[in-house]
């Protein structure tokens, strides 16, 4: 069976530091890959997805970046976290049309 | 812009009676609808979903109402049962898009 698996779960990070949050899918191949996050008291906003290996399309501008060097991996990155970063972070999965979400990343900028 | 509209942030609902959470959409591509559940500190976990040649689709005590006129979906379920308290999202996504776009949840509190 396919598992989504990100990490790491909590992250707590300086204003300015950079940022790298990993997504794992195992269990398929070529799948669709997405990137959400969930602002406090807001809905899940998409950032990123992607259809193959280093093809990312972004939804939203911002100092927010994502990459897809393996079939299976998708990595969110920054150079310089603002604290309006902060949030939940979703990697989700998808080979049909459902989406299956892996368990989260809550990051918090101060 | 948001593609997708829950206007109730919240419900509370007693146990055994019926939860109906509601939502809108302005994208007439959009073509296949999904509610996922959610728990505090989890990921959202796919719920049921419906598309748009159906009006209704019925899993247990879950069914979702489609009204394609209106834009509008429900999502009911009955009886409620407290481990149902819970942040619901409805989504949305068209089959020549890639993405899926959600609403802001409504959080749904069942009393015993």
């Amino acid at each position: 069976s396919q598992t989504i698996h990100q990490w790491p779960a909590t992250l707590v990070q300086p204003v300015g530091s950079p940022l790298s949050l990993e997504c794992t899918v195992e269990g398929t191949s070529n799948p669709n890959l997405y990137w959400y996050r969930q602002a406090a008291g807001r809905g899940l906003q998409l950032l990123f997805y992607s259809v193959g290996i280093g093809q990312i399309s972004s939804e939203v501008p911002q100092n927010l970046s994502a990459s897809r060097p393996q079939d299976r991996q998708f990595i969110l990155s920054s150079k310089k976290l603002l604290l309006s970063d902060s949030g939940f972070y979703l990697c989700a999965w998808t080979q049909g049309r459902e989406l299956f979400f892996g368990e989260g990343s809550r990051l918090t900028v101060l | 812009d948001q593609q997708v509209k829950q206007n109730s942030p919240s419900l509370s609902v007693q146990e055994g009676r019926i939860s109906i959470l509601n939502c809108d959409y302005t994208n007439s591509m959009f073509d296949y609808f999904l509610w996922y559940k959610k728990y505090p500190a989890e990921g959202p976990t796919f719920l049921i979903s419906i598309s748009s040649i159906k009006d209704k689709n019925e899993d247990g005590r879950f069914t979702v109402f489609l009204n394609k006129s209106a834009k509008h979906l429900s999502l009911h379920i009955v009886p409620s049962q407290p481990g149902d308290s819970a942040v619901y999202f409805c989504a949305a996504r068209a089959s020549d898009n890639n993405d899926m776009r959600f609403g802001a949840g409504t959080r749904l509190t069942v009393k015993p």
